[in-house]
C-alpha cells in the first residue's frame, strides 16, 4: 500500500484555470506538508499542518490555499494558475512530534505544467 | 534567515570509489539532519539522519558526520555503484520546528 499518495501524477493546464491536487497518508503521522520543487530541483516548503492545524506558511501567492480536512488529508487548491507555477509538487507526512524530528515520507509527486 | 549550503552541484566517480557530499548550516537551534535521494523522475526518499548528540551514523555504505561547532555535516558513500546515482539533498531542522531547510542538491554519477 503507498504510504503518501497524491493526485494526480501529471496536470496539463492553461494559464488563468483553477486546479486542485490531493494527497493522502495511512501512516498515521501528525504532520504534513506541500513542497515545491522547481526545475533546478530546489525543495522549497509551502504549508505544513499538523493535526488539521495551520503551522507553517511560507511567502506563497494566496492563491494558493491548502485545507485539511482531517490529519490524513492535505489538499493543494491553486487559482488563476500561471506559467511559474509550473513545478512539481510534493506531498509529505512525518511524525514531527515535541522532543525531536522525524523524516519525511514523500508523495510520488505531481508535475504541474501550466500553458 | 535560516539557510543550509550544499556543495557540491554535481559530482562524478568512478564506480567503486567513495563520494563526499557537504552541508554547512546557519542555524545553531538545528538538531536533526537527514539525507534524502531522489532518483530521476521519483520522489526523495530518506537514506540516513543524524541527531545534534551523536557524531557520526552509518548505515552499510554510507555514513554522516556532523561537526556541530563549525556547523556542518558531510555524507559519506563507499564503494560508489551505479545505482548510487541520483540527486542527493541534505536538510536542517530544529526540535519541534517541523520545518526543513533543504540544501540545493547533489547531483552524483557513478561511472560503470
Amino acid at each position: 500500500d503507498t504510504a503518501v499518495s497524491q493526485t494526480p501524477k501529471y496536470l496539463v493546464t492553461q494559464m488563468g484555470n483553477d486546479k486542485s491536487i490531493k494527497c493522502e497518508q495511512n501512516l498515521g503521522h501528525d504532520t504534513m506538508y506541500w513542497y515545491k520543487q522547481d526545475s533546478k530541483k530546489f525543495l522549497k516548503i509551502m504549508f505544513s499542518y499538523n493535526n488539521k492545524e495551520l503551522i507553517i506558511n511560507e511567502t506563497v501567492p494566496n492563491r494558493f490555499s491548502p485545507k485539511s480536512p482531517d490529519k490524513a488529508h492535505l489538499n493543494l487548491h491553486i487559482n488563476s494558475l500561471e506559467l511559474g507555477d509550473s513545478a512539481v509538487y510534493f506531498c509529505a507526512s512525518s511524525q514531527a512530534r515535541t522532543g525531536g524530528n522525524y523524516g519525511y515520507t514523500f508523495g510520488s509527486g505531481t508535475r504541474l505544467t501550466v500553458v | 534567515g535560516e539557510n543550509v549550503e550544499q556543495h557540491p552541484s554535481t559530482l562524478s566517480v568512478q564506480e567503486g570509489d567513495s563520494a563526499v557530499i557537504k552541508c554547512t548550516y546557519s542555524d545553531s537551534a538545528s538538531n536533526y539532519f537527514p539525507w534524502y535521494k531522489q532518483e530521476l523522475g521519483k520522489r526523495p526518499q530518506l537514506i540516513i539522519d543524524i541527531r545534534s548528540n551523536v557524531g557520526e551514523k552509518k548505515d552499510q555504505r554510507i555514513a554522516v558526520t556532523l561537526n556541530k561547532t563549525a556547523k556542518h555535516f558531510s555524507l559519506h558513500i563507499t564503494e560508489t555503484q551505479p545505482e548510487d546515482s541520483a540527486v542527493y539533498f541534505c536538510a536542517a531542522a530544529g526540535e519541534g520546528t517541523y520545518k526543513y531547510i533543504f540544501g540545493t542538491g547533489t547531483r552524483l554519477k557513478v561511472l560503470a
